[in-house]
């Protein structure tokens, strides 16, 4: 399975709205809504900040939201925050049964 | 709060094999997904394989000629061996579980473990 492609990096000024996007294929984004999103700050354990698409776990602010469309979903983070600054993994439930991650995109806060 | 924690050797021959456990506390593995994930250093994360129960496992093809997961509810336990380790497989290793309505996804993780392959 090949992995989620994610850009390498994203960047945006405190408070500005960045869209980070998570493209893959028929057989796992754009066949199943379990799409998912973990936050990992440097030397930190992964955390998951979106599940099902567009649905936040417990705890999570809502500037935090994820859409898809055809093969390719999508996290905005509204309102960006210096604590947004990490990195950012996608993952997808697959055809063959397994999950598949993206490659991770780094996140600035200019 | 679930909380889980890995166990193992820290450091393993080339062509040996990699065996972690995973103790699960404050909740059951029972009737949840139980997952290994890995990252190399400076690199992204790598799904290895999820467990449900031992009929219901799911791996990597990446890895799936190497690799065996498998859960012992008595003890709240899972389990992961890779075989024939090189040093493409040094890494932090994850284990990770579920949550009731949260599809296919790592909702609670343990702290990681460095796994290196090394003479």
């Amino acid at each position: 399975q090949s992995a989620l492609t994610q850009p390498a990096s994203v960047s945006g000024s405190p408070g500005q709205s960045i869209t980070i996007s998570c493209t893959g294929t028929s057989s796992d984004v754009g066949g199943y809504n379990y799409v998912s999103w973990y936050q990992q700050h440097p030397g930190k354990v992964p955390k998951l900040m979106i599940y099902e698409v567009s649905n936040r776990p417990s705890g999570v602010p809502d500037r935090f939201s994820g859409s898809k469309s055809g093969n390719t979903a999508s996290l905005t983070i509204s309102g960006l925050q210096a604590e947004d600054e990490a990195d950012y993994y996608c993952s997808s439930y697959t055809t063959i049964g397994t999950l598949v991650f993206g490659g991770g995109t780094k996140v600035t806060v200019l | 709060q679930v909380q889980l924690q890995e166990s193992g050797p820290g450091l393993v021959k080339p062509s040996e094999t990699l065996s972690l456990t995973c103790t699960v506390s404050g909740g059951p593995i029972s009737g949840y997904y139980g997952y290994w994930i890995r990252q190399p250093a400076g690199k992204g994360l790598e799904w290895i394989g999820r467990i449900y129960t031992s009929e219901n496992i799911n791996y990597n093809p990446s890895v799936e000629s190497r690799v065996t997961i498998s859960v012992d509810t008595s003890k709240n336990q899972f389990s992961l061996r890779l075989r024939s380790v090189t040093a493409a497989d040094t890494a932090v290793y994850y284990c990770a579980r579920d949550d009731i309505n949260i599809g296919a996804s790592a909702v609670f993780w343990g702290q990681g473990t460095l796994v290196t392959v090394s003479s």
